[in-house]
């Protein structure tokens, strides 16, 4: 049981260049989550999903794209890298809607830079 | 929108010192309540929670946190650090009608020996 694991940890991007971050669970959980985490401004949801197909929009979606089309994988794709995303993701997934349960558990964050 | 304060951005404190961080949320319905923590170079774990019931919870490493509805607030309390305890703390909340668990920006704890 791996828990919640992220690809890559750290990554450096030039401004345009698209890329995708991996997260994938092995826990069987329906709901997962993206967030950044930027200093002075706590962990900000970007996208969700309840379910293989559901995804949402969080917070901060403009510049992110998801799909769920397993229960294990969510990946986040950025489309166009800017500076502002540069960031620290993380992931995270949990049985119910992670308002709802004390279970929500968190990857181990990828530290991006866009240069 | 929802939203939540945590006024103290960043605490430095002794050891055995009390401690007492500040979360304050704007929203009227019902809630279910959070403290995270994060620990350097870890990832985020839950501290304690509030869902209903007695208003003071109690979660792991001594800390406890008061969910006091009239103000809005759910301000997380310990009542002797310790230098282990130095990590960024982040208060959550959740309000059902909208299904999203809002954080707040954190507050960064120094604890010295």
């Amino acid at each position: 049981n791996a828990g919640v694991t992220q690809t890559p940890k750290f990554q450096v991007l030039k401004t345009g260049q698209s890329m995708t971050l991996q997260c994938a669970q092995d826990m069987n959980h329906e709901y997962m989550s993206w967030y950044r985490q930027d200093p002075g401004m706590g962990l900000r949801l970007i996208h969700y999903s309840v379910g293989a197909g559901i995804t949402d929009q969080g917070e901060v979606p403009n510049g992110y794209n998801v799909s769920r089309s397993t229960t294990e994988d969510f990946p986040l794709r950025l489309l166009s890298a800017a500076p502002s995303q540069t960031s620290v993701y993380f992931c995270a997934s949990s049985y119910v809607s992670p308002g709802e349960t004390d279970t929500q558990y968190f990857g181990p964050g990828t530290r991006l830079t866009v240069l | 929108a929802q939203s939540v304060s945590q006024h103290n951005h960043h605490v430095i404190l002794s050891e055995a010192a009390s401690l007492e961080l500040g979360c304050n949320y704007s929203y009227g319905g019902t809630v279910n309540l959070f403290w995270y923590v994060q620990y350097p170079g870890q990832h985020l774990q839950l501290l304690l929670k509030y869902f209903s019931g007695d208003p003071l919870v109690k979660g792991i490493k001594g800390f406890e946190a008061e969910f006091i509805k009239s103000k809005f607030s759910f301000n997380l309390r310990k009542p002797s650090v310790q230098w282990s305890d130095t990590a960024e703390y982040f208060c959550a909340v959740y309000a059902y009608n909208t299904d999203k668990l809002i954080f707040g920006t954190g507050t960064r704890l120094q604890v010295f020996p």
